[in-house]
């Protein structure tokens, strides 16, 4: 079984300020991770994935995330937030095999960002 | 539109009574999955199927959950005498099946259940 830990529920930050949500995972078999953000009273937009390659990875709106196997870490980044930005995020880890597509997700960041 | 559709996307019920939801995939999806969010928390798998077959429950779909999909292609989640702790964003997904897709989940806007 996979888990996810997101260890910062809410992150304040400036507007154009660099931000880095976290993630952990642990699992015993080898594993996809992904990011999702979510706006309120919708459903969960896929930002990233990293499923094999390049430990950088990057998505849509200007995030990217590394992908680290000695840390068990995917922690998602941007250069410069927009007050667009302001969501929940939630990191999310599949294992290679068995359980379908299914994904096991963490409780999420709130990422909040100010003028 | 060819994104996933859930319907409806808010209800609100009394306590006792019985309520639907409905899904209906990316339409060359063969898996779809339900997932459940409640407030300040990640989504929590309950089930999924692929095609017409249901291959995996959670713990969490008590026996007054239920879940088909009989045709393999629009899917229902059926709730009977829910209760306060019911009370959440109902989610839907699909996906390829592995190997032919990327491993994503594709979320519709989900059903958001109030039980009073």
């Amino acid at each position: 079984a996979q888990s996810v830990t997101q260890l910062d529920s809410q992150v304040p930050v400036f507007e154009e300020a660099p931000v880095e949500l976290r993630c952990n995972y642990s699992s015993s078999v080898s594993v996809y991770l992904f990011w999702y953000v979510q706006y309120p009273n919708q459903g969960l937009q896929l930002l990233l994935k990293y499923l094999s390659g390049s430990t950088l990875v990057k998505g849509i709106n200007g995030f990217e995330a590394e992908f680290n196997k000695s840390q068990t870490s995917f922690h998602l980044r941007k250069p410069s937030v927009h007050i667009s930005d302001t969501a929940e995020y939630f990191c999310a880890v599949r294992g290679f095999t068995g359980g379908g597509n299914k994904l096991t997700f963490g409780t999420g960041t709130q990422l909040k960002v100010e003028l | 539109d060819t994104g996933v559709s859930q319907d409806p996307r808010h209800k609100i019920t009394k306590r006792g009574q019985n309520v639907t939801f409905r899904c209906d995939p990316i339409s060359e999806h063969n898996r779809l999955y339900w997932y459940r969010q409640t407030l300040g928390q990640g989504p929590e798998f309950l089930t999924y199927f692929q095609n017409e077959a249901q291959l995996e429950k959670s713990r969490l779909l008590s026996d007054r959950f239920s879940a088909e999909r009989p045709k393999g292609s629009f899917s229902t989640l059926e709730i009977q005498r829910t209760e306060q702790g019911d009370s959440a964003m109902y989610l839907c997904a699909s996906s390829p099946q592995a190997g032919g897709g990327t491993g994503e989940l594709f979320f519709g806007e989900g059903s958001r259940l109030t039980v009073l």
